[in-house]
């Protein structure tokens, strides 16, 4: 596996369920990072790790709960989700410290769809 | 007020024209980041290029490069020779401050269609 992965690609999910969405990147980064777009809206930061440690909590409600176990994977904890979640989730990494563009990579991303 | 603004929701152009995307940034600290991602149907954002505050000289990357306007707070991507492949929604994004952990602010997009 290369870059950034995300598991599942697709999940339908009652408001009342309990899931979680996987990433794992393989690019020996420091940083990930979580992020929802919905229809017609922008890119939203929900989320940022560095070194396994939450930095920023973009004012995301308590339904969704990210867990950081290293600097290789990161997860989205769901519960109790409202329809307006419905959107693609994404998860990017990016270095974090060394000096340069600190661009960051993007998975292919979860579409969520709350009934 | 936004961060970024991107004025065009969509563009059709012919294949093999050059295409300018706009985009515009508000920010008021001297240390940031412009990017552009490609965001095709499949959905997976592609990092496409990078300028920095401080760097003097336009961004480039093969077919790509950008045109970035300081004093205008513009930073506009330009593809040259374009083909079908390059359809795809074109976000602007922008990250403010030097640190590398720090998310992203991204506009609207532009909905760019190639036409043979």
């Amino acid at each position: 596996e290369t870059g950034v992965t995300q598991t599942p690609r697709h999940l339908v999910m009652g408001m009342t369920n309990k899931k979680s969405l996987k990433c794992e990147q393989h690019l020996g980064h420091n940083a990930m990072y979580w992020y929802k777009q919905s229809a017609k809206k922008p890119l939203e930061l929900m989320f940022v790790y560095s070194l396994e440690e939450r930095v920023e909590n973009n004012s995301v409600p308590s339904r969704f709960s990210p867990e950081c176990p290293n600097s290789s994977h990161l997860f989205l904890h769901l519960h109790t989700l409202q329809p307006e979640d419905s959107a693609l989730y994404l998860c990017a990494s990016s270095q974090g410290f060394e000096t340069g563009t600190y661009e960051q990579y993007f998975g292919p991303g979860t579409r969520l769809t709350v009934t | 007020a936004q961060k970024i603004t991107q004025t065009q929701p969509g563009m059709f152009v012919q294949e093999k024209e050059a295409v300018t995307l706009d985009c515009t940034y508000d920010t008021s600290d001297p240390s940031y980041g412009l990017f552009w991602y490609k965001q095709p149907s499949s959905g997976e954002m592609i990092f496409l290029i990078y300028q920095g505050s401080y760097d003097q000289q336009n961004a480039t990357e093969g077919r790509y490069s950008l045109n970035f306007q300081k004093a205008r707070k513009s930073a506009n991507l330009v593809i040259s020779a374009s083909q079908l492949g390059d359809s795809a929604m074109y976000f602007c994004a922008m990250r403010e401050g030097e640190g590398g952990a720090d998310g992203l602010t991204f506009g609207k997009g532009t909905h760019l269609i190639i036409q043979p």
